[in-house]
């Protein structure tokens, strides 16, 4: 069965730090993988995603992340944290296999201390 | 331009009661989704519709029923709502035929059942 993992309910950052969210994947197909961020109140807004090629892919307002096949991962980094950027981050994994259903990890909460 | 939009953005109905969101994307894509987020910010694929066909129909009650008139609009009615019924419904789309599967969301509607 398809399954997201993020193995950290909630993060708290200083601003100007550096921030990893982790998430591993379990997949039967060759996944397309993505990291969203919420808003309290608000949408998913797409901040990256991972189809092929280079398996360090950059996104937006500063977020990166890196595809390792070897560990089943796509973890989400930014080199300093902001004060705004403190929402919830989700990891989702599609496959072409599984009619491009996305399946989401259970989110990691962001907190940001000033 | 709202990307993604649906209506209502919140509905407080009673329990018995039967109630539709709509969807409704003006991006041209050819897929659109909905998915339940839970209390627990669990999200997960309900239905997916591709050019008006469904392709994907989740372990769903079928008390829920999808409706897409045509490939910019995916509407949502369901019949007798319960209290566990009470969730952020959120509908998506993407363009499958261009290959990129990214899904864009819309803002989320926040169903309370009483």
């Amino acid at each position: 069965a398809q399954s997201v993992t993020q193995p950290d309910i909630h993060i708290t950052v200083s601003e100007g730090a550096s921030l990893e969210l982790r998430c591993n994947y379990s997949y039967g197909a060759t996944p397309y993988l993505f990291w969203y961020v919420q808003s309290p109140g608000q949408g998913l807004q797409l901040l990256l995603k991972y189809f092929s090629g280079d398996t360090l892919v950059q996104g937006i307002k500063g977020f990166e992340a890196e595809f390792k096949r070897s560990q089943s991962s796509f973890n989400l980094r930014k080199p300093s944290v902001h004060w705004s950027d403190a929402a919830e981050y989700f990891c989702a994994v599609g496959a072409r296999e599984y009619g491009n259903k996305l399946v989401f990890g259970a989110g990691t909460i962001l907190r940001v201390k000033s | 331009d709202t990307a993604v939009s649906q209506t209502p953005k919140y509905l407080v109905t009673q329990m018995g009661n039967d109630k539709s969101i709509k969807c409704e994307q003006n991006l041209g894509h050819d897929t659109m989704y909905w998915y339940k987020q839970d209390s627990k910010k669990f999200l997960k694929i309900m239905f997916s519709y591709n050019n008006k066909e469904l392709i994907i129909n989740e372990t769903v009650p079928n008390r829920f029923s999808p409706k897409s008139p045509d490939k910019a609009h995916l509407n949502l009615h369901i019949n007798s709502l319960e209290l566990g019924d009470s969730a952020v419904y959120f509908c998506a789309s993407s363009h499958e035929t261009g290959g990129t599967y990214e899904q864009y969301f819309g803002p989320g509607t926040r169903l309370t059942v009483t």
